[in-house]
């Protein structure tokens, strides 16, 4: 069964410094998105882009955060000038539509903030 | 505003019982819902869906939902857990034509399972 891939598994970046989270969603699908996950609290909308531009962003999504679909089958989240709250579980997930069709989540990248 | 809520953040029971996950939520359109299941270290892995129709959906590894209007839940079930299911459980509730794309998680239930 198709899935979406995540790289790194566990990133682990000094406070200040820049962070790419990259992700390969599952090939037919049309819509992307970022979700984090701090320990212990629940998982959390980040961000969902289709056709090239982002169509929604919560407001943890600010200027910091950046998306971008460089090629045909990656799919990436950007942070900039990390800060320690930035720490947590970033999820990928595709979806084929938006509505009737699940979002499918890859495993993750632990970004761990020093 | 919309919202999930499950009440329970642990739950043990004992291999061969039954289990019932509650699930409530709060959301204006009618709602997409899923159960999604993360085991340790692991990503969010999709047990069941409901968009319409027959209110008792049947998923993956033997679980089950019912969609109840009524009390607006999306309780989880299984009639026998095995030690496998130990992990932590969300509820998430998806756009229903309402325009947006996100997901809405639930604090998740974490379940332990004794031998």
């Amino acid at each position: 069964e198709p899935e979406v891939t995540q790289t790194p598994s566990h990133q682990v970046t000094q406070m200040g410094q820049e962070v790419i989270l990259r992700c390969v969603p599952i090939s037919n699908h049309l819509y992307f998105y970022w979700y984090r996950q701090i320990l212990g609290q629940k998982v959390e909308f980040l961000v969902s882009f289709y056709n090239n531009e982002i169509s929604e962003k919560s407001e943890i999504f600010d200027d910091q955060f950046s998306v971008e679909r460089p090629d045909g089958s990656n799919f990436t989240l950007k942070i900039r000038s990390t800060k320690l709250e930035d720490s947590a579980m970033y999820f990928c997930a595709s979806s084929e539509l938006v509505g009737n069709q699940p979002q499918h989540f890859g495993d993750g990248t632990r970004l761990s903030i020093l | 505003a919309q919202s999930v809520t499950q009440p329970d953040i642990h739950i043990t029971v004992s291999e061969g019982a039954s289990l019932e996950l509650r699930c409530n939520y709060s959301y204006g359109a009618t709602p997409y819902l899923f159960w999604y299941v993360q085991s340790p270290g692991q990503g969010l892995q999709l047990l069941l869906k409901y968009f319409s129709g027959d209110t008792l959906v049947q998923g993956i590894k033997g679980f089950e939902a019912e969609f109840k209007r009524s009390q607006s839940s999306f309780n989880l079930r299984k009639p026998s857990v095995h030690w496998s299911d130990a992990a932590e459980y969300f509820c998430a509730v998806g756009p229903g034509g309402s325009g947006t794309y996100k997901y809405i998680f639930g604090t998740g239930t974490r379940l332990k399972v004794l031998a």
